[in-house]
């Protein structure tokens, strides 16, 4: 039973370019959750999903950040026109129900690196 | 406004010794508080709390919820290298996923 699945591991765009995450859930899962660590921070929400509907975005940057989950396939978190302050780990986070008390498991996340 | 607060910021410790990681919160809507550890890549989970005074415990691990004083600590004893990592705490809001993190206890077990 595979868990949380986050490609690529490692990402590496220039200024200006555009980043495209992914991410996986849990088989069975229905909702996902992502999450941005900046160095030496710890993590922050930035948006909750269903199946091709967006629940919460409130901790996503309302410009170049967008997410979606669309009935098929991943969660992608695609980020435009990527700065110097984009770098980041992002994670991915997948749950069966939107308040299940059960606690988050995280993917591996992707490490986005703008240069 | 919501806020999870650990310390210390960082630990450097010995093989053997005995740690125990702080970390105090102010949060509307408590549901639960989680403990992760993080090495290179995903934060694991290590505990949920959500009663008061009743202590989890994994081995060497161990935590306790005190929802009155609003704060949990995060034992480890007879630590090993193994152990070396970032310890975060996050608080759970009734109804939503929407964590709270704290920004993590960076431990250093030396051999």
């Amino acid at each position: 039973n595979a868990g949380v699945m986050q490609n690529p591991r490692h990402l590496v765009r220039r200024r200006g370019q555009e980043a495209r995450l992914r991410c996986s859930p849990m088989k069975g899962h229905s909702h996902v959750y992502w999450y941005r660590q900046l160095p030496e921070e710890g993590l922050k929400f930035m948006v909750y999903l269903q199946k091709e509907n967006i629940i919460d975005e409130s901790g996503m940057p309302k410009e170049r950040f967008s997410a979606e989950f669309p009935k098929e396939g991943p969660s992608i978190l695609r980020i435009q026109q990527v700065v110097r302050g984009d770098s980041a780990a992002y994670f991915c986070a997948s749950s069966p129900y939107g308040t299940d008390n059960s606690p988050l498991h995280f993917g591996n996340g992707t490490r986005l690196t703008v240069t | 406004e919501d806020k999870v607060v650990q310390s210390p910021l960082s630990l450097v410790v010995h093989e053997g010794d005995t740690v125990t990681l702080n970390c105090s919160y102010e949060v509307t809507n408590f549901r639960s508080l989680l403990w992760y550890k993080q090495e290179k890549k995903a934060p694991t989970f290590l505990f949920m709390l959500t009663s008061s005074g009743i202590e989890k415990k994994s081995g060497r691990l161990s935590s306790i919820l005190d929802k009155k004083e609003l704060f949990s600590i995060l034992n480890i004893t007879a630590t090993q290298t193994g152990d070396s990592a970032v310890y975060l705490c996050a608080v759970a809001r009734s109804g939503t996923y929407k964590y709270i993190f704290g920004t993590g206890t960076r431990l250093k077990v030396l051999a």
